[in-house]
């Protein structure tokens, strides 16, 4: 069964621009879940789709924005980028929304904001 | 959320047991204790995870404390491919499905 799979993996933009990211779940999972990778604040949850709906947000500005489509395919847009959105920007899926179904990770985009 | 404490780094020679240990000791009891590890240049993955008891994977084991204050996760015989940051995570099932990463333990292996 395939992985987890984000495009692009890497990824280059000024400030001011905005950008997309892509992310496909594993076949079968429902739920995505968006995660940002700085070297200074570490892992940090963005947000979580189940089933076309926003389920749970992290602590992020309103430019930090999602949506999931109907084959539980997702993106994440983000406008007006700063120097500072400059991460690893990480999707995980799962099967479902419990505590206890595990949460596979993709590769992760590398977003540089020059 | 409650909170974890690891030790930044650890060291291990190839073959050999290693040990990773988690303090939680504001744990709550309907937290599961979870461990991802981070491979360089990866995602993270899902390592194993428990309640009370002591639990055992093909990857690893996990030895809960008694009281859950703590725990460790074993790898029995470490290889050059288990390098990697490894992260215990506490998650409650609340709805609230988001991971509370912290620093993790950065584990080297010697060959």
């Amino acid at each position: 069964k395939a992985g987890v799979t984000q495009t692009p993996r890497y990824l280059i933009k000024t400030r001011g621009q905005q950008v997309t990211l892509s992310c496909s779940p594993i076949s079968g999972h429902r739920s995505v879940s968006w995660y940002q990778q700085t070297p200074g604040q570490g892992l940090q949850f963005l947000f979580e789709y189940f089933s076309e709906t926003q389920r749970n947000k992290g602590n992020f500005p309103g430019r930090f924005s999602g949506r999931q489509f109907s084959n539980s395919r997702s993106e994440m847009n983000v406008s007006t980028l700063e120097l500072g959105d400059s991460a690893l920007y990480l999707c995980a899926s799962s099967l479902g929304t419990g505590v206890l179904d595990t949460q596979y990770f993709g590769p992760g985009t590398r977003l540089t904001v020059l | 959320d409650a909170k974890t404490t690891q030790p930044n780094s650890m060291e291990s020679n190839e073959e050999e047991p290693v040990h990773l240990p988690c303090n939680h000791s504001t744990i709550s009891g309907t937290d599961y204790i979870h461990w991802y590890r981070q491979l360089p240049s990866q995602g993270p993955e899902y390592v194993i995870h428990g309640l009370t008891s002591n639990v055992n994977n093909r990857m690893a084991s996990l030895a809960i404390a008694e009281d859950r204050k703590s725990s460790t996760l074993i790898l029995h015989r470490a290889t050059l491919r288990d390098a990697a940051v490894y992260y215990c995570i506490l998650a409650a099932d609340t709805g609230r499905r988001a991971l509370t990463f912290g620093s993790g333990t950065r584990l080297q292996v010697q060959p």
